[in-house]
């Protein structure tokens, strides 16, 4: 079985700051890691994705993430925070196979900006 | 293109009624889904359909049943609602990947807030 932890329900950084959300996974299988941003009283977008190749994904607004096997983590990160990045974000996870397409959310991470 | 749409976008129902979520989604996508969202719980799969008329249970199936009346449309009942099925309900479709390869995108409605009371 798969599953996904986010570290900290709750984060808040400053504007220009550097932001940092963490995500952990488990998984007795390579995994697809994902991460998806909702804004208030929308659907979720992805933001972007590792299926495999380079480990470091870059997605869009400036969002990047490292897939660290020997840490089972897949942080996100953003060099200067907006104010437009204030959101809800998710990390997910699929393994294909048996389960292929089905993704397994973590808690997710809501992110406040102070101007 | 529209996307995925669902309908309703917002519903209030009494304990017991009975009422059906609706999704569609014109990118041609095979694969189709239902989640709901409770706050501090992420994102919890439902019910999902592989293919055209074939549906299978997620992690949170019971109170629940679903159609996949074709390609486009991906439907959600409640049966006999109850307070605990309070809570937002999305659709989402992906197409596979060619070549047998996983990690595909999914793309999601902008979600159903339902009510019960």
């Amino acid at each position: 079985a798969q599953s996904v932890t986010q570290l900290g329900s709750h984060v808040s950084v400053s504007e220009g700051a550097l932001v940092l959300l963490r995500c952990n996974y488990s998984s007795s299988v390579p995994p697809y890691l994902f991460w998806y941003v909702q804004y208030p009283n929308q659907g979720l977008q992805l933001l972007l994705k590792y299926t495999t190749g380079a480990t470091l994904v870059k997605g869009i607004n400036g969002f990047e993430a490292e897939f660290k096997k020997s840490e089972t983590s897949f942080h996100l990160t953003k060099p200067s925070a907006h104010m437009s990045d204030a959101a809800e974000y998710f990390c997910a996870v699929s393994t294909g196979g048996t389960s292929y397409g089905k993704l397994t959310f973590g808690q997710g991470t809501i992110l406040t900006v102070h101007p | 293109n529209a996307g995925v749409t669902q309908t309703p976008k917002f519903q209030v129902l009494k304990t017991g009624q009975s009422m059906t979520l609706q999704c569609a989604q014109d990118m041609n996508h095979n694969s189709m889904y239902w989640y709901r969202q409770d706050p501090g719980m992420g994102l919890r799969l439902i019910y999902y359909s592989a293919s055209e008329g074939t549906t299978d249970k997620g992690e949170v199936p019971n109170g629940y049943n679903v159609s996949r009346l074709n390609k486009r449309e991906f439907s959600l009942r409640l049966e006999s609602a109850a307070p605990s099925q309070t809570s937002v309900y999305f659709c989402a479709s992906s197409e596979r990947l060619a070549g047998g390869i996983y990690g595909e995108t999914q793309y999601f409605g902008p979600g159903t807030r339902l009510l019960v009371l």
